[in-house]
């Protein structure tokens, strides 16, 4: 049973630029949850998305900032007009229908730079 | 609102040795659980032990074993036996109703050979 997979795992885009990171979740899993880790801080929690639908946004930016799970394919989280700010690496996890220990599967993060 | 707090930045241990690692928390829910990832140099967050709130007895996987204070909101992290490989970032995080994952910042730990 493959793990949750992102990509791409390093980004480098410049300012201005649109950054749009992938999620895939375990197999199994229709929950995802995305995270944003600055250098030297924990992980800060951004969304809650169930397949189609918006559960928490509230750690999400209000601007610029989106995130989607489309019934067929990966997760999305995307930045428009990107800035140095946004450097950071983004995870994201995913966990069943109702799992038994709320644990949250995480995958291996995207590293993002902004030059 | 939740809140997860680890007071120490960093830690050191000698190998083979134990180390406790300390975490605060704070919830108003009944119902939640509680973590300690391990965040090595790969960045990977791996899961390392949990914690349902609602048992008394502390959890253990091998080598790390949790005290769980409930009426203190203490959470902490025993590693005994140290090895190199236990030289990581470890963050305790606390996740009430399958939502959210609240983390601390962190404690860095290091293994002296």
């Amino acid at each position: 049973n493959a793990g949750v997979m992102q990509n791409p795992r390093h980004l480098v885009r410049r300012r201005g630029q649109e950054a749009r990171l992938r999620c895939s979740p375990m197999k199994g899993h229709s929950h995802v949850y995305w995270y944003r880790q600055l250098p030297e801080e924990g992980l800060k929690f951004m969304v809650y998305l169930q397949k189609e639908n918006i559960i928490d946004e509230s750690g999400m930016p209000k601007e610029r900032f989106s995130a989607e799970f489309p019934k067929e394919g990966p997760s999305i989280l995307r930045i428009q007009q990107v800035v140095r700010g946004d450097s950071a690496a983004y995870f994201c996890a995913s966990s069943p229908i109702r799992g038994s220990s709320n644990e949250q599967f995480f995958g291996p993060g995207t590293r993002l730079t902004v030059l | 609102a939740q809140t997860v707090t680890q007071s120490q930045p960093e830690m050191s241990v000698q190998e083979a040795e134990t180390v406790t690692l300390s975490c605060t928390y704070d919830t108003s829910e009944s119902d939640y659980y509680l973590f300690w990832y391990k965040q090595p140099p790969s960045r990977q967050m791996i899961l390392v032990i949990r914690q349902e709130a609602y048992k008394q007895q502390n959890a253990t996987e091998n080598r790390f074993s949790v005290n769980f204070q409930k009426a203190a909101k203490s959470f902490s992290l025993k590693i005994s036996d140290s090895q190199l490989g236990d030289a990581a970032m470890y963050f305790c995080a606390s996740n009430t109703g399958g939502f959210k994952t609240i983390f601390g910042a962190g404690t860095r730990l290091f293994v002296k050979a």
